[in-house]
């Protein structure tokens, strides 16, 4: 069974750096790219960032380019958010999502972990 | 960046009654590399369809996608309590992977 656990969200100043994890199991991590989706409270869905099996190639939305960076560990099973130069608009809801069949698409989610960007 | 546009935002409907959710594309998604999720008050969401017709593993055959370029639908036959939900669509053909703004279905 595919499970996703993320974590490291929290209360971040404007300007702050947070670094979210997202443990995965059940599955052969190395094999499957990632994603990264937010959810700003009672908003829609925004993709963020994926990143391919090997970690070589990454992608991002306009809207983090410059600022948030994708990463992963396929020797500890665990994907990785670091964001920096926080904003307001940043505050959401973070899931963590595997892309089995195509890059891109969410085939599983976590739970996802909140991030709050206020002073 | 493909931006997609959904319709209606809401749509109020009863169980029984059949559901028609519209995904617009500003260029053509090619391969059909749409899909579509469900998401429940409170809860993740989850992929229903994928390649605009395929549905993911364990989704009830009432749930169907259809299209291509950039009209895509997502039809519920016979919609049924659990039904109720926020729907987005999602191309996946060319970074950045955009979502739909969503609908709502709700219950009449």
């Amino acid at each position: 069974e595919v499970q996703l656990l993320e974590s490291g969200g929290g209360l971040v100043q404007p300007g702050g750096s947070l670094r979210l994890s997202c443990a995965a199991s059940g599955f052969t991590f190395s094999s499957y790219a990632m994603n990264w989706v937010r959810q700003a409270p009672g908003k829609g869905l925004e993709w963020v960032s994926a990143i391919i099996g090997s970690g070589r190639s990454t992608y991002y939305a306009d809207s983090v380019k410059g600022r948030f960076t994708i990463s992963r560990d396929n020797s500890k099973n665990t994907l990785y958010l670091q964001m920096n130069t926080l904003r307001a608009e940043d505050t959401a809801v973070y899931y963590c999502a595997t892309s089995g069949r195509w890059l891109g698409l969410c085939d599983y989610w976590g739970q996802g972990t909140l991030v709050t960007v206020s002073s | 960046e493909v931006v997609l546009t959904q319709s209606p935002g809401t749509l109020s409907l009863s169980p029984g009654e059949r559901a028609t959710l519209s995904c617009r594309a500003s260029q053509s998604v090619s391969s059909s590399y749409l899909g579509w999720y469900q998401q429940k008050p409170g809860q993740t969401p989850r992929l229903l369809i994928y390649g605009a017709s395929s549905r993911a593993t364990g989704i009830p055959d009432r749930f169907r996608g259809s299209g291509s370029g950039t009209d895509f639908t997502l039809t519920i036959s016979r919609l049924e309590p659990e039904d109720f939900a926020v729907y987005f669509c999602q191309q996946y053909v060319t970074s950045p992977y955009t979502f739909g703004q969503g609908t709502k279905l709700e219950i009449k």
